[in-house]
């Protein structure tokens, strides 16, 4: 079986900081690895996924996530966040050729203040 | 494209009713998911289909739940009797054979009082 964990529920960062959002997985077999974004009352929206080769990945918004294999982990990070990336994060995996078949972390509440 | 269509995006009803969630996939899609969101157990996949097949519905909570899909584009998830226990945020999802990724709708918000 497969599962997620991200490590923090909430992070505040002022405008313009570093952030990273921390996300590790457990799985016996190879996955796929996914970041979601949900806006207040909105569905989710797809940030960045790992299929394979490179581990860093470039997402929209200016996002980017590193696959760890030995450490099982894929953390997001943005260099500099703004007010509109107030939201929450979802870090998911799904088996080979079922990308839609997804098990979601509980998310981390990313909360940008001025 | 118009995305994935959810309808209705709340719905307030009292326990015992009936309930009826709908979902329009993304055109040329053949894959469907269900999912609920609420604050105790987070994002869980209720049941997906596959070619208007159920593959997988080991996430549905109990027999109160059913879902179909009449058609190629079209799917309902639905609760009867609803219990207030039910209430939280569904997701469909659609996508394609082998696919990536999924692309999610706006949702439904449920209150069951």
């Amino acid at each position: 079986a497969q599962s997620v964990t991200q490590l923090d529920s909430q992070v505040p960062v002022f405008e313009e900081a570093p952030v990273e959002l921390r996300c590790n997985y457990s799985s016996s077999v190879s996955v796929y690895l996914f970041w979601y974004v949900q806006y207040p009352n909105q569905g989710l929206q797809l940030l960045l996924k790992y299929l394979s080769g490179s581990t860093l990945v470039k997402g929209i918004n200016g996002f980017e996530a590193e696959f760890n294999k030995s450490q099982t982990s894929f953390h997001l990070r943005k260099p500099s966040v703004h007010i509109s990336d107030t939201a929450e994060y979802f870090c998911a995996v799904s088996l080979y050729n079922q990308g839609g078949k997804l098990i979601f972390g509980q998310g981390t509440e990313l909360s940008v203040k001025p | 494209d118009a995305g994935v269509i959810q309808s209705p995006r709340h719905e307030v009803t009292e326990m015992g009713q009936e309930v009826t969630l709908r979902c329009k996939l993304i055109s040329g899609h053949n894959s469907l998911f269900w999912y609920r969101q609420t604050m105790m157990r987070g994002l869980e996949l209720l049941i997906y289909f596959n070619n208007n097949v159920p593959i997988d519905d080991s996430g549905m909570p109990e027999d109160r739940f059913s879902a179909k899909m009449p058609n190629a584009s079209f799917s309902t998830l639905k609760i009867q009797p609803s219990e207030p226990r039910d209430s939280a945020v569904y997701f469909c999802a659609s996508g394609t054979t082998g696919n990536t990724e999924a692309f999610f709708g706006q949702g439904t918000r449920l209150t069951v009082v």
